[in-house]
C-alpha cells in the first residue's frame, strides 16, 4: 500500500542550522502533507502540497514536490530547540480520501 | 481553531476490560478517524467514519469497534483488551476543504 518513507530515521542538529528531511513514496498521489508531533502529543499539520505544485513556504518551512522521482523534502531554515519533534510526510491512498503515514523523522536541535 | 478533545491522556486498564476511547471535535467536520501509534511503525488506521451512524475498516481493525451516534463524537471501543493493544491513540477530522488533519492530543493506553 501507499507509504511514505521519511529519511533519515533521525537527524541531530545545532541551533540556527538549516533541517532537511525527504519523504519517497511508491504510487501516485493527489496531495501529500507534513506534519510535526512533539514528544507524547498529538501531530500538528504543517503544510499540503498538491500534486500540481512544486513548491510551498510557510514561514521558516519550505516544502518542495518531485512527482517524477516520487519524493518530497521538508526544509526548516534557522532552526530552533522549539523544532525538536518528530516529523511525518503522509501521502493519499489511491481514492484520495484516507492519508498514509511515514515512521517519521526525529529532529533533534541542540541549544 | 478546530479543537478535538480525547477524554484521556493516560489510561491503564487490565487484560480483558472492555475500554471506550473518547473523541469530541467542536467544528462540524463530516470526517473523522481513530489511529494508533508504535515506535518504528508509525500511524496505523484503525477505524474511519464519514459521516454519523458510519464507519469503515481500517487497516487493523481487529479487536477494536467504533460508535459515531452524533457528529461530534467518535468513540473507539476495545472490546476485550490485551495486552499488544497497548499503544497511543490518536483521534483525528478533516474538512471538507482538505487542508489537513486536525489530531487530539492522543491518549496513552497501557493494558496490564
Amino acid at each position: 500500500s501507499q507509504q511514505g518513507e521519511e529519511d533519515p530515521q533521525a537527524l541531530s542538529i545545532q541551533e540556527g542550522e538549516n533541517a532537511t528531511m525527504n519523504c519517497s513514496y511508491k504510487t501516485s498521489i493527489n496531495n501529500l502533507q507534513w506534519y510535526r508531533q512533539n514528544s507524547g502529543r498529538g501531530l500538528v499539520h504543517l503544510i499540503l502540497i498538491r500534486s500540481n505544485e512544486r513548491e510551498k513556504h510557510s514561514g521558516r518551512l519550505r516544502v518542495t514536490l518531485d512527482t517524477s522521482k516520487k519524493s518530497s523534502s521538508l526544509l526548516i531554515t534557522a532552526s530552533r530547540a522549539a523544532d525538536t519533534a518528530s516529523y511525518f510526510c503522509a501521502t493519499d491512498d489511491n481514492y484520495g480520501q484516507n492519508f498514509v503515514f511515514g515512521p517519521g523523522t526525529r529532529l533533534s536541535v541542540l541549544p | 481553531d478546530v479543537k478535538v478533545t480525547q477524554s484521556s491522556r493516560y489510561l491503564v486498564k487490565r487484560t480483558g476490560e472492555k475500554v471506550f476511547l473518547e473523541c469530541v471535535q467542536d467544528m462540524d467536520h463530516e470526517n473523522m478517524f481513530w489511529y494508533r501509534q508504535d515506535p518504528g511503525l508509525g500511524l496505523r488506521l484503525i477505524y474511519f467514519s464519514y459521516d454519523v451512524k458510519m464507519k469503515e475498516k481500517g487497516d487493523i481493525p481487529e479487536g477494536y469497534s467504533v460508535s459515531r451516534e452524533k457528529k461530534e463524537r467518535f468513540s473507539l471501543i476495545l472490546e476485550s483488551a490485551s495486552t499488544n493493544q497497548t499503544s497511543m491513540y490518536l483521534c483525528a477530522t478533516w474538512d471538507s476543504l482538505g487542508y489537513g488533519y486536525t489530531f487530539g492530543s492522543g491518549t496513552r493506553l497501557t493494558v496490564v
